[in-house]
């Protein structure tokens, strides 16, 4: 399982773009790149799911250049409902998935 | 079910006592997970089955804690003589155990566990 390293907090306002990047620099050549959502009081939900370029959909889109060794989560037009915990996680398959600190997105009005 | 269950979802013990908190994955799902996350703190991994076999348990924190899983379906996590510092939320989480794309992992809403 990759070792993953991402801020630990990020402030915000409404309506702005937040680039949330992690760095993955031991990714292994099957793993993709997952990205969780955590609010207060309720379990992580999945965001989106990458291995290479980019990947989009209606929640957000997820960056990942040629080397793979980070990626970047960005959310556009954030609201305050966006407040939240974002972890990065780097596997190919179930087993001991490690979730660390995560990033604490803070979204002001 | 249509997502993972989790029981009881809130428990006031007293120190000492014994708890038992079960998870219910969603129909299918081969592969469970338990976390454990404390106030203001991130994901504590403890457990994961493949089927009812646990591969690694290193994540429990003592001996006082147990996990079972039966007919590759419901799952029990045991606290014995529970002390103050195992107050937290206890997270379950399950997936279907194969390569990506779609090891999704969907988690419940959580036991929340306050020792007294």
């Amino acid at each position: 399982l990759a070792k993953t390293t991402q801020p630990i907090s990020m402030d915000s306002y409404e309506g702005q773009e937040v680039n949330i990047t992690c760095s993955h620099n031991n990714i292994a050549t099957n793993d993709y790149i997952t990205w969780y959502q955590q609010f207060p009081s309720q379990g992580p939900r999945f965001i989106i799911q990458g291995y290479k370029t980019k990947v989009t959909n209606e929640v957000a889109s997820l960056f990942i250049p040629a080397d793979r060794k980070s990626s970047t989560l960005s959310l556009p037009r954030v609201s305050l409902s966006d407040t939240a915990v974002y972890y990065c996680l780097v596997y190919n398959q179930g087993g001991k998935l490690i979730f660390g600190q995560g990033t604490e997105l803070s979204v002001k009005p | 079910g249509a997502g993972v269950s989790q029981s009881p979802s809130n428990k006031v013990t007293e120190k000492g006592k014994d708890v038992e908190l079960r998870c219910d994955p969603i129909s299918g799902h081969t592969a469970l997970y338990w976390y454990r996350q404390s106030l203001g703190q991130g994901l504590e991994f403890l457990i994961y089955f493949q089927g009812n076999s646990a591969p690694d348990k290193s994540g429990l924190p003592s001996d006082r804690f147990s996990a079972e899983r039966t007919g590759g379906s419901v799952s029990t996590l045991t606290i014995q003589r529970t002390q103050q510092e195992d107050s937290a939320v206890y997270l379950c989480a399950s997936s279907l155990l194969t390569a990506i794309p779609g090891n999704t992992i969907y988690f419940g809403e959580g036991s929340w566990l306050t020792v007294v």
